[in-house]
């Protein structure tokens, strides 16, 4: 079956610092994979979209930007945080084919 | 306008009662469509999934697709305080390269 695991689970930085949030997909193969945010009580916004190894697509222009350097492997990273940048951010993996699977997100709290 | 509409209460409803969720779009390219759980502090989680019109039941719920009224709903019967979440509905064109969610219905059920 397949897994998505999403790390950290909770992260505290400061204005400024950099940022690297991972995410991995076991047991499949060349899957779509999403990040989206969530604000506090608001719906899902798409950040990034990846159909394959080094292909993103950006939908919001922002201070974030994500990589997919492995088949199963996707980060978001920024090179300085915002305090706007806080919120839930949540990793998501499709077949391309079917419904969409949820990681249990990172909650980035920026100080 | 937003693609896909949807109340974000809340909604608060004694147990075991019938609830009703209901989200609106705007794309007719639309063929999929999805019904996701969200409870505080975590990621969502997949409850249906639909292919165009029509109904489909899975134990306690429904979900029902009306295309011609671009209209779904998701409806749960006898209702548990368990079911206290936020459900998001989402929808997909036929390449499944991205996911339009609703902005969540906050469900409480009370004993």
């Amino acid at each position: 079956s397949q897994t998505i695991h999403q790390w950290p689970a909770t992260l505290v930085q400061p204005v400024g610092s950099p940022l690297s949030l991972e995410c991995t997909v076991e047991g499949t193969s060349n899957p779509n994979l999403y990040w989206y945010r969530q604000a506090a009580g608001r719906g899902l916004q798409l950040l990034f979209y990846s159909v394959g190894i080094g292909q993103i697509s950006s939908e919001v222009p922002q201070n974030l930007s994500a990589s997919r350097p492995q088949d199963r492997q996707f980060i978001l990273s920024s090179k300085k945080l915002l305090l706007s940048d806080s919120g839930f951010y949540l990793c998501a993996w499709s077949s391309g084919r079917t419904e969409a699977f949820f990681g249990q997100g990172t909650r980035l709290t920026v100080v | 306008q937003k693609e896909v509409e949807q109340d974000p209460g809340p909604l608060s409803v004694p147990e075991g009662a019938i609830v009703s969720l209901n989200c609106t779009y705007s794309n007719s390219a639309f063929q999929y469509f999805m019904w996701y759980r969200q409870y505080s502090r975590k990621g969502p989680e997949l409850l249906m999934y639909t292919y165009s019109s029509g109904n489909k039941e899975d134990g306690r719920f429904t979900a029902q697709v009306d295309k011609s009224s671009k209209y779904i709903s998701l409806f749960i019967r006898d209702s548990q305080p368990s079911d206290s979440a936020t459900y998001l509905c989402a929808m997909s064109s036929y390449n499944f390269n991205k996911f339009y969610f609703g902005s969540g219905t906050k469900l409480n059920v009370k004993p």
